[in-house]
């Protein structure tokens, strides 16, 4: 069964601090991406990695940075946590594949709150 | 102009009725189409996925798509309780892409 998980549901840190969120995925999937998801705004790509050691800027990059040394995992880091990061963050991974299939598999989310 | 746009919504139907969201996107080049569903405090989950034209019907869903209208639609038949959820329209513009482009979202909230 495929699986994606991550580190923490709910993670509450003060601003300024450095956060690390975590995402494994079990399917040896090439594809991981990072989202944040706000109300009213969808998901939004933070960034995407499209193999190991391999990543690329998202929409809305800045603030963040990521880390993939092994292909199961995939990390978003806060360098210095600031309230508007207060958000929903979802990973995601994907199988390289033919070129219209598409599915992304979600993990369950973590809710970041920065105080 | 946003990339994809949904009905704002909040979309409220009765139990057996028909629900209809619709989704436009800015791209005309763009190749593959695909509906999310994600309940309240979960994460999303694809219901759909459609790359041609036409209509794509899997139980009581159906995806329409009109590239020359860049417009992308889901009917949800016979709707139950179940399906209150949050439906989340997302395009792929180029094969070789590795990311898709989300909507907003539409809340769906059927009344029993």
């Amino acid at each position: 069964d495929v699986k994606v998980t991550q580190s923490s549901r709910y993670l509450v840190k003060r601003t300024g601090e450095k956060v690390f969120l975590e995402c494994v995925q079990d399917m040896d999937h090439e594809n991981m991406f990072w989202y944040r998801q706000d109300p009213g705004l969808g998901l939004r790509l933070i960034y995407f990695s499209y193999d190991v050691k391999m990543k690329e800027k998202g929409d809305i990059p800045e603030g963040y940075s990521v880390s993939r040394e092994k292909k199961e995992r995939f990390s978003l880091i806060l360098e210095s946590a600031s309230t508007n990061q207060t958000s929903m963050y979802l990973c995601a991974s994907r199988q390289t594949g033919t070129a219209l299939s598409y599915e992304q598999y979600f993990g369950p989310g973590t809710r970041l709150t920065v105080t | 102009q946003k990339e994809v746009e949904q009905n704002s919504g909040p979309l409220s139907v009765p139990e057996g009725a028909i629900a209809s969201l619709n989704c436009t996107y800015s791209d005309r080049g763009s190749q593959s189409f695909f509906w999310y569903r994600q309940y309240s405090g979960k994460s999303p989950e694809l219901i759909m996925s459609i790359y041609s034209n036409g209509d794509k019907e899997d139980g009581r869903f159906t995806a329409q798509l009109n590239k020359a209208s860049q417009y992308v639609s889901l009917l949800i038949r016979d709707s139950q309780p179940s399906d209150s959820a949050t439906y989340l329209c997302a395009v792929k513009k180029r094969p070789n892409d590795y990311k898709l482009s989300f909507g907003a979202g539409t809340t769906v909230t059927v009344r029993a």
